[in-house]
């Protein structure tokens, strides 16, 4: 079955800076690629998500990159405020529609320094 | 806007209990999930259900059991609550090729 690798589980960054958090997967058949948000006590909700046919996606801040070839894909936040304080979730899907089920990295805990 | 609901934030149970985890969508979504989270070992999928009265293992099924009975509704049971089922469970649904939309959580404590 699917393996998702997430690095680093814990992430301190000045404001302002920005943050990379990245992820590798195993099966490459693997072709739907989603990133969740999860604050202290809520749910997880998506933030960007990215499909095998794509290289990058970018959302204002956020962005998406992946490697299929390398078999990886990152998340980039730029310009980090406050309210980017977080656990980051990767996951990845080789399902036909791409959600049928999720395989989830561990989490990275992203600490933004005011 | 996407409701996911389940029935507890919290619940307290003792070992051996019969448990019974409910999630609720409102947005006639096909697919439906169970996820247990725990520190250090991210999301990881119990059960998954495509439709009513369909459902598939997922990573780790071992020592519970779905039900989906109606289109909306998506349970968990864990026949005989043992102590290291104590967890975080999330719910979660989605429509074909769609996004999955989360539920709130029910932390559960096994005694």
């Amino acid at each position: 079955g699917e393996n998702v690798e997430q690095h680093p589980s814990t992430l301190s960054v000045q404001e302002g800076d920005s943050a990379v958090i990245k992820c590798t997967y195993s099966d490459s058949a693997s072709n739907y690629f989603p990133w969740y948000k999860q604050e202290l006590g809520k749910r997880p909700q998506l933030i960007i998500d990215i499909r095998s046919n794509v290289g990058e996606k970018k959302d204002q801040r956020i962005a998406v990159t992946l490697n299929k070839t390398a078999k990886h894909f990152s998340l980039h936040i730029t310009e980090t405020q406050p309210e980017d304080s977080a656990v980051y979730f990767c996951a990845a899907s080789a399902g036909n529609f791409g959600n049928e089920k999720l395989t989830f990295g561990t989490g990275t805990r992203l600490t933004i320094i005011p | 806007d996407v409701k996911v609901t389940q029935s507890s934030r919290y619940l307290v149970k003792r070992t051996g209990e019969k448990v019974f985890l409910e999630c609720v969508q409102d947005m006639d979504h096909e697919n439906m999930f169970w996820y247990r989270q725990d520190p250090g070992l991210g999301l990881r999928l119990i059960y998954f259900s495509y439709d009513v009265k369909m459902k598939e293992k997922g990573d780790i099924p071992e020592g519970y059991s779905v039900s989906r009975e109606k289109k909306e509704r998506f349970s968990l049971i864990l026949e005989s609550a043992s102590t290291n089922q104590t967890s975080m469970y999330l719910c979660a649904s989605s429509s074909i090729g769609d996004t999955q939309y989360f539920g709130p959580g029910t932390r559960l404590t096994v005694l």
